[in-house]
């Protein structure tokens, strides 16, 4: 199976800062149609994950613009360029190349 | 607006079975493949099965073949997942997930314990 890690694991920031998450994974995500399933999830506690980011970088509907994709290959990045009170949540990074799909380990953002 | 909404979910004993049901709405359902995923309590997410379109593919994670079955009823816009032989480790939130990720429900908590 594909191997998704996240660094950091936990991440306390301060309101208004910026945040950066990575994700590795130990196979090239790239698939046959030259697309990257690489999405990128926030699970708010008692909640469903939800969608942000998919394809590395496409922003989902009604996701604020202070977040952002990147990355290619096997590595990839999350940034939030503010962080609100809202943000605060486990993020999750998932690959949907390879089966068994695999998801990160999960980050833990909270408020400083 | 697109919604997934799982049942079946509950309470059972080591060796028992349970019948989750997802029922899709907001989307041509039978458009689409269709897949499980579930979360221990307080860990991560982990792909459980998948299922194309009409039901001729079906995938599954190894820790759940031969124990679980996915299945779907296209005219009822509902996908199922049968679990046999259920083992402690198998206590979590099931989720299923409209194909792309895009659309979760909000979750059916199995719980397996003697």
């Amino acid at each position: 199976d594909v191997v998704m890690t996240q660094s950091p694991l936990s991440l306390p920031v301060t309101l208004g800062q910026p945040a950066s998450i990575s994700c590795r994974s130990t196979q090239s995500l790239v698939y046959s149609d030259g697309n990257t399933p690489l999405h990128w999830f926030q699970q708010r506690p008692g909640q469903s994950p939800r969608r942000l980011i998919y394809k590395v970088s496409k922003r989902d509907s009604g996701v604020p613009d202070r977040f952002s994709g990147s990355g290619s290959g096997t590595d990839f990045t999350l940034k939030i360029s503010r962080v609100e009170a809202e943000d605060v949540g486990i993020y999750y990074c998932m690959q949907g190349t390879h089966w068994p799909f695999t998801f990160g380990p999960g980050t833990k953002v909270d408020i400083k | 607006e697109m919604q997934l909404v799982e049942s079946g979910g509950g309470l059972v004993q080591p060796g028992g079975s349970l019948r989750l049901s997802c029922a899709a709405s907001g989307f041509t359902f039978s458009n689409y493949w269709m897949h499980w995923v579930r979360q221990a309590p307080g860990k991560g997410l982990v792909w459980v099965s998948r299922i194309d379109n009409d039901g001729s593919r079906r995938d599954y994670a190894d820790s759940v073949k031969g124990r679980f079955t996915i299945s779907r009823d296209n005219a009822k816009n509902t996908v199922y997942l049968q679990m046999n032989s259920l083992r402690a480790e198998d206590t979590a939130v099931y989720y299923c997930a409209k194909d792309g990720v895009d659309c979760w429900g909000q979750g059916t908590l199995v719980t397996v314990s003697p």
